[in-house]
Parts: structure tokens; sequence; C-alpha cells
């Protein structure tokens, strides 16, 4: 268990739909960051967050946003979904902003789009 | 752009028989490379962190070493508990942000 907590596990949902992804960091962790996870395309690094400031932007959709809270809790927002954005959604969790120290992650969400 | 390169695709070994997974990379200056393992269904678990040529760590039945341009990651004697996704993800110096780069991952499987 890596501490890091992901809600929910598993989601269904339809085209054109919004779909809300909730991730709680470890205990003292301050960046959150999340990752989409496809069989053609691997791990894709999305957005990190840094105590409630967005901090770096990979390959996010238009149509993806995120925010960070004063609890440090993160959500990740989908909407207009399509076919293709069935996938698993990590979140993951460090202590800095910068530098390497380790990401640890959540156990994911499945989004199937139907 | 950062790149990462996992090979073989996939391995298959059997109980007891040592074997290395190789982890290529281009990167504008290394800060860090990770290696994770992740079970189907499930979060990358983190192994190792190695950040400048030479370095090696070990774990288990597991040694990770680094070059400059590749990393490998050793099992010895692997069991069948060891049969897993084992995924390589750089970190750049070029960015003062934490994103990783992963490669496409390495399935082993350890037959008893």
């Amino acid at each position: 268990d890596s501490g890091v907590t992901q809600t929910p596990k598993h989601l269904i949902t339809a085209t054109g739909q919004r779909v809300t992804l909730r991730c709680s960091p470890r205990s003292g962790d301050l960046s959150v960051y999340w990752y989409q996870q496809s069989l053609d395309q691997g791990l894709q690094f999305l957005i990190q967050y840094y105590n409630g400031e967005e901090r770096a932007k990979g390959n996010i959709l238009e149509r993806f946003s995120a925010q960070q809270f004063p609890d440090l809790h993160s959500e990740l927002n989908l909407s207009s979904l399509e076919l293709g954005d069935s996938a698993l959604y990590f979140c993951a969790s460090s202590s800095q902003v910068s530098g390497t120290d380790t990401q640890y992650f959540g156990p994911g969400t499945r989004l199937t789009v139907l | 752009e950062d790149q990462v390169t996992q090979s073989p695709e996939a391995l298959r070994l059997q109980e007891g028989e040592s074997s290395s997974l190789n982890c290529s990379y281009t990167v504008s200056g290394l800060r860090g490379l990770f290696w994770y393992r992740q079970d189907p269904g499930k979060g990358p678990e983190f192994l190792f962190t190695l950040y400048s040529a030479g370095e090696e760590k070990e774990k288990e039945r597991l040694k990770a070493t680094l070059t400059k341009k590749e990393s490998f990651l050793h099992i010895t004697a692997p069991k069948p508990e060891d049969s897993a996704t084992y995924l390589c993800a750089v970190q750049a110096a070029s960015t003062s942000y934490g994103k990783l780069t992963f490669g496409q991952g390495t399935i082993l499987t350890v037959h008893p």
C-alpha cells in the first residue's frame, strides 16, 4: 500500500459525459501528479500540482482539467468523453515540487467509455 | 524530446533462470532514472532510483545498474512471484518539475 488513495476504482460512462476522479496523496506530500495509461500509449504524464498550484503540464487534452484543494487532495475532471478516453488513470504523490524524490502511485481508476 | 525504450517487450523465464531487462534512454540531462514494478490492474510500485552512471542498487533478487545511455535490471534466480511488468522512467534535468517519462515496459513471466 503506497498510501495514495484514488476513487472510484471503476467508472463506466457514455460518450459525451463528464466524470470526476479523486486522489488523496500520502500524508505530508505536497505534489500530486496525474498519469494516463492506455494499451497503445503506455503511461503518459498529464499534469502536476504542488501545494494547490499547477506546476507542469504534459499531454493533457483541453477537455481535461484538474485542481488541487487546500487539504491537498486533487480531482481530475474529464468532459465530453470519447471512446478513446477509456484508460487507467493514476495519481501519484511526492513530497517536493522538483528534484528526484520518489513518486508513489495510487491504485488507479479504470475508466470505460461506452 | 525525452525518450525511453525498454527491451525485450516480453520475457519468459523458468524459475531460477537469471536474466536482464534493458532500458535505453535519451534525455537532455538525467536527473534520475526510476524502476517500477506493475501488477495487472494495479498501480506502479517503486523499486529503485539511480542518479549517476556507475551507480548500482539491489533489493532481494533485483539489481539495477546505470550507464550514460542505459540501465539494466538484473533478476537473479527469479521466482513466479516476480512475474509482473517492469517499467523504467526518466526525469530530465531540463525541467525543474517532477514529470516522469516512461518506457513501454517489459512483461516478465516466470514459470515454476
